[in-house]
């Protein structure tokens, strides 16, 4: 089965750049999409498509996906972006809907 | 507004079963695949299952395969989930959450808030 690893944790300061990590094999060849998900509450998606962002999300959430990585990258990070961000990609060899490991950022 | 509301989730012992609902508002559920999604305590996100549009394909994890089921009713902008044989590992909060193109699995860009299922005796 597909598998999608993300670093468990990334701390940033408020005000500087969170890059956080996809890799999965050859996923370059896949479309990703981000998930931010605050304690709580249901996840929300920030980006799709790698890059796109639905109406509503700033600017500061951007994504790219090359090779076996994908990256989530939170410009001007703000103490409001704390959270668990999950990458998902379906996997059409099998026709099943894989997430990634999680990732949980921290806003120093 | 566009809204999904999960309901029907609570305690059961293992091997019996329980049905989830999902209903639908604010948007032509009829237009859109949908998906469950499930979140054991303190664990990540697992996809369970897709339905299409118009309920002619659905795929299934393989943790549940053969013991869930998914359904939908466009008429009553509903959509289901049947779980049968139910285990303590399928502890969780379900999540019922739309495709956001109506053909191909693509991103989830509606949630709804969960129904917490218990499997304990």
């Amino acid at each position: 089965s597909y598998v999608l690893t993300q670093p468990p944790s990334v701390s940033v300061a408020p005000g500087q750049t969170a890059r956080i990590t996809c890799g999965g094999n050859n996923i370059g060849s896949k479309s990703v999409h981000w998930y931010q998900q605050k304690p709580g509450q249901a996840p929300v998606l920030v980006v799709y498509d790698d890059s796109d962002r639905p109406s509503g999300i700033p600017e500061r959430f951007s994504g790219s996906n090359s090779g076996n990585t994908a990256t989530l990258t939170i410009s001007r990070v703000e103490a409001g972006d704390e959270a668990d961000y999950y990458c998902q990609v379906w996997d059409s060899s099998s026709d099943h809907g894989v997430f990634g490991t999680g990732t949980k950022v921290t806003v120093l | 507004q566009v809204q999904l509301v999960e309901s029907g989730g609570g305690v059961v012992q293992p091997g019996r079963s329980l049905r989830l609902s999902c209903a639908a508002s604010g948007f032509t559920f009829s237009s859109y695949g949908m998906h469950w999604v499930r979140q054991a305590p303190g664990k990540g996100l697992e996809w369970v299952a897709v339905i299409w549009y118009d309920g002619s394909n659905k795929y299934y994890a393989d943790s549940v395969k053969g013991r869930f089921t998914i359904s939908r009713d466009n008429s009553k902008n509903t959509l289901y989930l049947q779980m049968n044989s139910l285990r303590a590992e399928d502890t969780a909060v379900y999540y019922c959450a739309r495709n956001r193109a109506a053909g191909d699995p693509d991103a989830f860009d509606i949630w709804g808030q969960g129904t917490m299922v218990t499997v304990s005796s």
